[in-house]
């Protein structure tokens, strides 16, 4: 398997659920990132990783949490969101997190949605 | 606040004509500025990136790149219905830790046959 996947590709869960997104990229990449992408607004950067360790939180609630136990590997765990949260889940990766020409490879996304 | 505008259309053009998709960014010290397309449901895939003044070619694409107008554009030439997505502009800045792309809103383009 190639490229970054993710898991699941739709979740639906209520405020006070617990539940984890998951992401691999199979790229062999040193950098990985958490997207949200809700309607009529830009992509934001959640969260970045490189080399496991977390380099950037973009002031993101403490109901998420994010999880790297390895360079391949990403999580996010949620808990009590609430509706405002229900977006596209995007993960990406890159080669290098500095290298100015490192584009992201995204997966194809969690689509959320909070009841 | 780094900012990445892009105007959201829908943009309509006619099979096999042009289509000029334009984006502004107000960081100054961005050096890097890549183009995405993204089917509706779809996550974006990297189609142009491009790092110094003036055109790159590849394919039908054309990117060019003006730092002195802080202004990138994405010219398609002989546009399909297949090229009907959105374009997203994103826009990175070297020398800071921890930076990842800054990305626009999109601009959705709608090509009739």
């Amino acid at each position: 398997e190639t490229g970054v996947t993710q898991t699941p590709r739709h979740l639906v869960m209520g405020m006070t659920n617990k539940k984890s997104l998951k992401c691999e990229q199979h790229l062999g990449h040193n950098a990985m990132y958490w997207y949200k992408q809700s309607a009529k607004k830009p992509l934001e950067l959640m969260f970045v990783y490189s080399l496991e360790e977390r380099v950037e939180n973009n002031s993101v609630p403490s109901r998420f949490s994010p999880e790297c136990p390895n360079s391949s590997h990403l999580f996010l765990h949620l808990h009590t969101l609430q509706p405002e949260d229900s977006a596209l889940y995007l993960c990406a990766s890159s080669q290098e997190l500095n290298s100015g020409g490192s584009p992201l490879h995204f997966g194809n996304g969690t689509r959320l949605t909070v009841t | 606040q780094k900012e990445v505008e892009q105007n959201s259309g829908p943009l309509s053009v006619p099979e096999g004509a042009i289509a000029s998709l334009n984006c502004t960014y107000s960081d100054r010290g961005s050096q890097s500025f890549f183009w995405y397309r993204q089917y509706s449901g779809k996550s974006p895939e990297l189609i142009m990136s491009i790092y110094s003044n003036g055109d790159k070619e590849d394919g039908r694409f054309t990117a060019q790149l003006n730092k002195a107008s802080q202004y990138v554009s994405l010219l398609i030439r002989d546009s399909q219905p297949s090229d009907s997505a959105t374009y997203l502009c994103a826009v990175k800045q070297l020398g800071q830790a921890g930076t990842a792309l800054i990305f626009g809103k999109g601009t959705t383009l709608s090509v009739s046959s």
